[in-house]
């Protein structure tokens, strides 16, 4: 079955460092989503991207969808205490309405 | 946020027991899911509803038993269940089941089975 690798599982930046997390598929994705889930939390949507290729900004996050469909990004510029918590990707397989997570990214932020 | 509401929060049970899980929406939503998130391990989707109707069972076990009265309601009936089956169940609604749409997730059942 489609399975989404997410690297690296961890991640621990000091205060105003940029943080990266990549997300893989074995298969071509129809979309690919990606959510935040705060310590003690449940997952909340952050971003859906469709395209090819496609990059969406929201404020220091930048999403990047690869020109295959086949991997994503997620990167934070200066990252702040804020964005601590565990970043997942999903996605959904041609012809699937099924979304499958990625395993999460866990980001640390060191003040 | 109180789109989506989960009770119990927390639920410690024994493995003869029987319990339930309750999600319910208010946002009118068309889709609803049961999810088990456990330590290490991505989310597993359970169960999929559409319009009151089941679509998608993901190979669970038949210790869980799913039921759907109403596009708003949904509920998780817990039976005889193992010590693995510990875990954060969390409950998710969409407009609809097709991949463009966002799911939003309630805060999760703690469950422990001792």
């Amino acid at each position: 079955g489609q399975q989404v690798m997410q690297i690296p599982q961890y991640q621990h930046v000091q205060e105003g460092e940029d943080f990266t997390t990549y997300c893989n598929s074995s298969t071509t994705l129809s979309n690919i989503q990606w959510y935040k889930q705060r310590p003690g939390g449940h997952p909340v949507f952050l971003i859906q991207l469709v395209k090819s290729g496609e990059v969406k900004k929201q404020k220091r996050l930048t999403f990047q969808f690869g020109e295959a469909k086949k991997n994503s990004s997620l990167h934070i510029t200066a990252t702040q205490t804020t964005d601590v918590g565990t970043y997942f990707c999903a996605g959904s397989g041609a012809g699937s309405y099924q979304l499958t997570f990625g395993k999460g990214t866990k980001l640390s932020v060191i003040p | 946020e109180t789109g989506v509401t989960q009770t119990p929060r927390h639920l410690v049970m024994g493995m003869t027991n029987k319990k339930s899980l309750k999600c319910e929406q208010h946002l009118g939503h068309n889709a609803m899911y049961w999810y088990k998130q456990s330590a290490k391990k991505p989310l597993e989707l359970m169960f999929v509803y559409s319009l009151e109707e089941r679509v998608e069972n993901n190979s669970v076990p038949s210790r869980f038993s799913p039921e759907c009265p109403n596009s708003s309601h949904l509920f998780l009936h817990l039976h005889t269940l193992q010590p693995e089956d510990s875990a954060l169940y969390l409950c998710a609604s969409s407009q609809g089941t097709s991949f463009s749409y966002e799911q939003y997730f309630g805060p999760g059942t703690r469950l422990t089975v001792t």
